[in-house]
């Protein structure tokens, strides 16, 4: 079965650009996705289709995909940004998930 | 906009069998992947499987044997039951909205709506 890596952790100070990587076989010739989940709340998707935002997701929030490597780029990171981070893929018509990333600012 | 509401008992014996229930309203059900996705305590997401808005499921690998989904469309309901449940089965339950966009290299598949989440937790 298809498997999505990501780090556990990622510590940044604020202000500072924070960089989510998210591992897969190939993974450059699927699209990826990213979800934010705050502690108590639902997962929100943040980036689809590897680099479009969704309605109401700020700018600062920005995606990328090539190789076997997708990314979550957050430009001038915020407290608010503070969750965790899930990459997503579609492969052979199942839903794969990366294992999450803490963001700590 | 769409509104996902999952319900269902919060404590389950094992052995026994998982039902639980996601109120779909604000929405069309047409076009989508309707999707049960759980998080055991401290972990990550894990997806269980879909129901297509036509009837057509598949279900996570792992889970296959012990899984069932299913779609009222007239009751705009959605439903997962998990048999043979275990501690391990312990978990918050998601019900989400799978949709699929059409992209330049291809299909695009996400998530854009989810429930509020169901804790389920497996003890005698």
């Amino acid at each position: 079965s298809y498997e999505l890596t990501q780090p556990p952790s990622l510590s940044v100070s604020p202000g500072q650009t924070a960089t989510i990587t998210c591992s897969g076989d190939k993974l450059g010739g699927k699209y990826a996705c990213w979800y934010q989940q705050k502690p108590g709340q639902s997962p929100v998707l943040v980036i689809y289709q590897d680099t479009k935002r969704p309605s109401g997701i700020p700018e600062r929030f920005s995606g990328s995909n090539s190789g076997n490597t997708a990314a979550l780029t957050i430009s001038g990171t915020q407290a608010v940004d503070e969750a965790d981070y899930y990459c997503q893929a579609w492969d052979s018509s199942t839903w794969v998930f990366g294992g999450g990333t803490k963001l700590t600012v | 906009q769409v509104q996902l509401q999952e319900s269902g008992p919060g404590l389950v014996k094992p052995s026994e069998t998982l039902s639980l229930t996601c109120i779909i309203s604000g929405g069309s059900i047409n076009s989508y992947f309707w999707s049960w996705i759980r998080q055991s305590p401290g972990k990550g997401l894990e997806w269980i499987g879909y129901i297509y808005y036509s009837g057509s499921t598949n279900y996570n690998p792992s889970l296959k044997s012990r899984v069932t989904i299913s779609l009222d469309t007239s009751k705009n309901q959605l439903s997962l039951k998990l048999t043979s449940m275990t501690a391990a089965d312990t978990a918050v339950y998601y019900c989400a909205r799978g949709a699929k966009g059409i992209a330049p290299s291809g299909a695009t598949y996400y998530f854009d709506s989810w429930g509020q989440g169901a804790l389920v937790t497996v003890s005698s």
